[in-house]
């Protein structure tokens, strides 16, 4: 199974503040990555699918980049909602893996 | 407005079956590929099995393989995931999720794009 590796694990950052966070894959799975956002208590929300695409209705402070093996996802300026845990998911071949995810803090 | 609601959680011996299933609407259900996905008390996410349109086409990840079987029924806009020989550590909250599959001239995508609220299931003697 192809292994996912984000990081980091977690983070701390202020309103306003850009943050990236990394996805490594363990082989290459051209551009077949989304990430998601998943808020306490909740289920996960789509943001980017294809590496790079914005899902419909998803904030532009919100994007992603990559291909082949390293992915990231950034957010321009954050806001108060977006403190949350974010994952990724391989959709190249099965089983799908997500990364581990990495939680995001308000510093 | 589409809606995914899974039911059939619970509290069960280690050894035990149980059938979880996810109720559709708002959509064509018989027009999109289905998964479940779980997430273990404190953990990650997990995605766990997907079928196809017709349920025709299955795949799962290995750790369930022989154990638990998707399915669905589209004349009742259900997916099903019966689990069967239930361990410890498949105690988790079980989403179900659609899958918007997208493709462009090159490359197909899955978009997990509507998420259940989940249903959780405890295996515990």
């Amino acid at each position: 199974a192809i292994q996912m590796t984000q990081s980091p694990s977690s983070l701390s950052a202020s309103i306003g503040d850009r943050v990236t966070i990394t996805c490594r894959a363990s082989q290459d799975i051209r551009n077949d990555l989304g990430w998601y956002q998943q808020k306490p208590g909740k289920a996960p929300n789509l943001l980017i699918y294809a590496a790079s695409s914005l899902q419909s209705g998803v904030p532009s402070r919100f994007s992603g980049s990559g291909s082949g093996t390293d992915f990231t996802l950034t957010i321009s300026s954050l806001q108060p909602g977006d403190f949350a845990t974010y994952y990724c998911l391989q959709d190249y071949n099965y089983p799908r893996t997500f990364g581990q995810g990495t939680k995001l803090e308000i510093k | 407005e589409v809606q995914l609601v899974e039911s059939g959680g619970g509290l069960v011996q280690p050894g035990g079956s149980l059938r979880l299933s996810c109720a559709a609407s708002g959509f064509t259900f018989s027009s999109y590929w289905m998964n479940w996905v779980r997430q273990a008390p404190g953990k990650g996410l997990e995605w766990v099995a997907n079928i196809n349109r017709d349920g025709s086409e299955k795949y799962s990840v290995d750790s369930v393989k022989g154990r638990f079987t998707i399915s669905r029924d589209n004349d009742k806009n259900s997916l099903y995931l019966q689990m069967n020989s239930l361990r410890a550590e498949d105690t988790a909250v079980y989403y179900c999720a659609r899958d918007h599959g997208y493709c462009t001239s090159s490359n197909c995508y899955d978009l997990l794009d509507y998420w259940g609220q989940g249903t959780l299931v405890t295996v515990s003697s």
